[in-house]
């Protein structure tokens, strides 16, 4: 089955630094989602990119589904960005969650 | 008002106790979904249902069962309940089943069977 390895495992930031979110999985897929889950909370789709560089606000999500990787960059961190994003390559009728990257934003 | 909504969000049962967990979307998704979340593990995927009586296992689906009988509800169900089925578990919905629909999540509803 998709394998999911998500790097680093957490990530300690100041305010105003940039992060690199890194996502490796196994097995094609014809998407990568990224989903922001908050501090014992839900999770809120963020990105949904089949190829190539996708932007919103603050978060640019390069995929390249070839070599089966994606990153997610976050520009200017605030602490409210504090919180774990996890990846998801989609393979058509189901996503395979990775365990994420814990990401802490001091002020 | 886009909103996937799961009752109860705590609850603690005792081994081989029934365990209902309800699942409501306000957005007439075809898709909806039941997760678990495990430290370490990730979300693990249980039963997908593509709509009413149209129901699918999952990766995990061993010891749950589920219900669609309205396609606003979908419900999880733990007959005599185990203690390794102590976790977080999620619905989730999305308008179709295809590739690239935004998956909305629930709150979780937090299970602790002792």
């Amino acid at each position: 089955g998709q394998q999911v390895q998500q790097s680093p495992a957490s990530l300690v930031l100041q305010e105003g630094e940039n992060a690199e979110l890194q996502c490796n999985f196994s097995s094609t897929a014809t998407q990568l989602q990224w989903f922001y889950q908050s501090p014992g909370g839900s999770l809120v789709s963020l990105l949904s990119n089949p190829s190539g560089t996708k932007h919103t606000g603050r978060l640019t999500s390069t995929t390249v589904t070839k070599e089966r990787r994606s990153s997610l960059h976050i520009s200017s961190s605030q602490t409210t960005d504090s919180g774990t994003y996890l990846c998801a390559p989609d393979m058509g009728y189901k996503l395979t969650f990775g365990t994420g990257t814990s990401l802490l934003v001091d002020p | 008002d886009m909103k996937v909504t799961q009752m109860p969000r705590y609850l603690i049962k005792r081994m081989g106790e029934n365990v209902l967990l309800e699942c409501g979307q306000d957005m007439s998704h075809e898709t909806m979904y039941w997760y678990r979340q495990d430290p370490g593990l990730g979300l693990q995927l249980i039963y997908i249902s593509y709509d009413v009586d149209s129901n699918s296992e999952g990766d995990i689906p061993k010891g749950y069962r589920v219900s669609r009988k309205k396609r606003e509800h979908f419900s999880l169900i733990l007959d005599s309940a185990k203690t390794n089925q102590t976790s977080v578990y999620f619905c989730a919905s999305s308008l179709y089943k295809n590739s690239g629909n935004t998956l909305y999540f629930g709150e979780g509803s937090r299970l602790i069977v002792v």
